[in-house]
Formats: structure tokens, C-alpha cells, sequence
């Protein structure tokens, strides 16, 4: 019961553009919503968050988009740089501090 | 802040054997978490504490895995008898509560188990 949904395993983008992630969700209990960026051999590291009773959050490149009624977020990376390329996972958690996370989107952003 | 520390980064077994890895969080979060990722997926979460308190666990700890945070501070996850299903990479979090949303959790580098 895959509760976080990320459709698309991979996203291939050109510097300075936008890249826009998607993240689906079931369970309409999520109140709180994180992205994480990891690259290989490393830990997940934390990029933004975002809680039901908005619907959106800027921090810099970086804005998550929330569509409680759709069950859908989006992050949006403008522009798009090459230090970017990652694997990008969604989160949501409720009532207890444990995360389910989706099964990540590889981001590439090439020259 | 010098962030999560897991050791080792990396551990190869044989199948059967025991492990037991260790997770340092940043110093002043109260609550560590375990989580486990294979090819593929995203985390999956294990377990977590708050102080020395285990408040929940997952079906997906079975009895051979068991942690511990005896004094609040570093945590230890031991499996015992392994299995070749239990390669993966063992990922420790750590976040202060009582911040509302914003208990963000802040991974360590992970520990990556290869169980032969």
C-alpha cells in the first residue's frame, strides 16, 4: 500500500529551466509534507516543507505547491542548475513524527 | 552543528552473523529515528525514540532487530542471525520536537549493510 507516490522515476532538464517534481498522496490524514534531495551515498538531505493549511512555500530556487483537494504537490526548481542533479523523494507524515516517503525521482540537469 | 554521524558507513557480513550499528544525532535533538532503504524505494521508517523512550516501532522490525538509546543521546541498532534480505542501507535521523511542524528529521549518511 504505497500511501506517497512519485510517478516518474526519472526527469532530464536543461540548465536554467525549470524542473517540476510531482508527488501524489492517498491518505487525506497527511498534514505536513517535506521534500528531500539525496545523492548517492549520502543521507537524505531536508530541502522544504510545507503544511496542510497552506498551499505554498518558497525558500529561494525552491517552491512546493500543495493541492490538498487533488492530493497532489509539486516542487519547482527555477532555474535549474547541475548541482541539482539528484534523487528527490516527497514525504508526508500525521499525528506521529514518522515519514512515509515516495519512491524518489531522479533529477538530471544537463549543460 | 556538526550533524548525524552513523559508523560504520559500510559493513559486510556473512549470513547469520550479527551487526549492530551506531547513530549519533545533532546534540541537541531529543528524538533519533531508524530508517531502512533498499534499491529502488524510499526510507522506510524502523523506529524511533524520544529521549531514551522507544515510542514506536514497525512491522517491518522483526525480533531479530532491536534498538536502543540508553542515555537520550546515541542509539544502537543490532540484527541479529542475518539474512541476505536484510541488505540495505540503514539510514539514522534525529529532530527536536516540540517545534510544531517544524520538527524537521535530519539524516545521518547511512550505514550500508551487505549481507553475503
Amino acid at each position: 500500500d504505497q500511501q506517497v507516490k512519485q510517478n516518474s522515476p526519472s526527469l532530464s532538464v536543461q540548465e536554467g529551466r525549470i524542473s517540476i517534481l510531482n508527488c501524489d498522496y492517498t491518505n487525506s490524514m497527511f498534514d505536513y509534507f517535506l521534500w528531500y534531495k539525496k545523492y548517492p551515498a549520502e543521507g537524505p538531505t531536508f530541502l522544504i516543507s510545507i503544511s496542510s493549511i497552506k498551499d505554498k512555500n518558497e525558500d529561494g530556487r525552491f517552491t512546493v505547491f500543495l493541492n490538498k483537494s487533488a492530493k497532489h504537490l509539486s516542487l519547482h526548481i527555477v532555474p535549474s542548475q547541475p548541482g541539482d542533479s539528484a534523487v528527490y523523494f516527497c514525504a508526508a507524515k500525521y499525528n506521529t513524527d514518522k515519514l512515509i516517503f515516495g519512491t524518489g525521482t531522479r533529477l538530471q540537469v544537463f549543460p | 552543528d556538526t550533524g548525524v554521524s552513523q559508523d560504520p558507513r559500510h559493513k559486510i557480513t556473512k549470513r547469520g552473523q550479527n551487526v549492530t550499528f551506531r547513530c549519533d544525532p545533532i546534540s541537541e535533538h531529543n528524538r533519533l529515528y531508524w530508517y531502512r532503504q533498499t534499491l529502488g524505494q524510499g526510507p522506510e521508517f524502523l523506529t524511533y525514540f524520544q529521549n531514551e523512550a522507544q515510542l514506536e516501532k514497525s512491522r517491518l522490525l522483526s525480533d531479530r532487530f532491536s534498538a536502543e538509546r540508553p542515555k537520550g543521546s546515541f542509539s544502537t541498532l543490532e540484527i541479529q542471525r542475518t539474512e541476505q534480505g536484510d541488505s540495505a542501507m540503514y539510514l539514522c535521523a534525529s529532530s527536536r520536537s516540540g517545534q510544531g511542524d517544524t520538527d524537521t528529521q535530519y539524516f545521518g549518511p547511512g550505514t550500508r549493510l551487505t549481507v553475503l
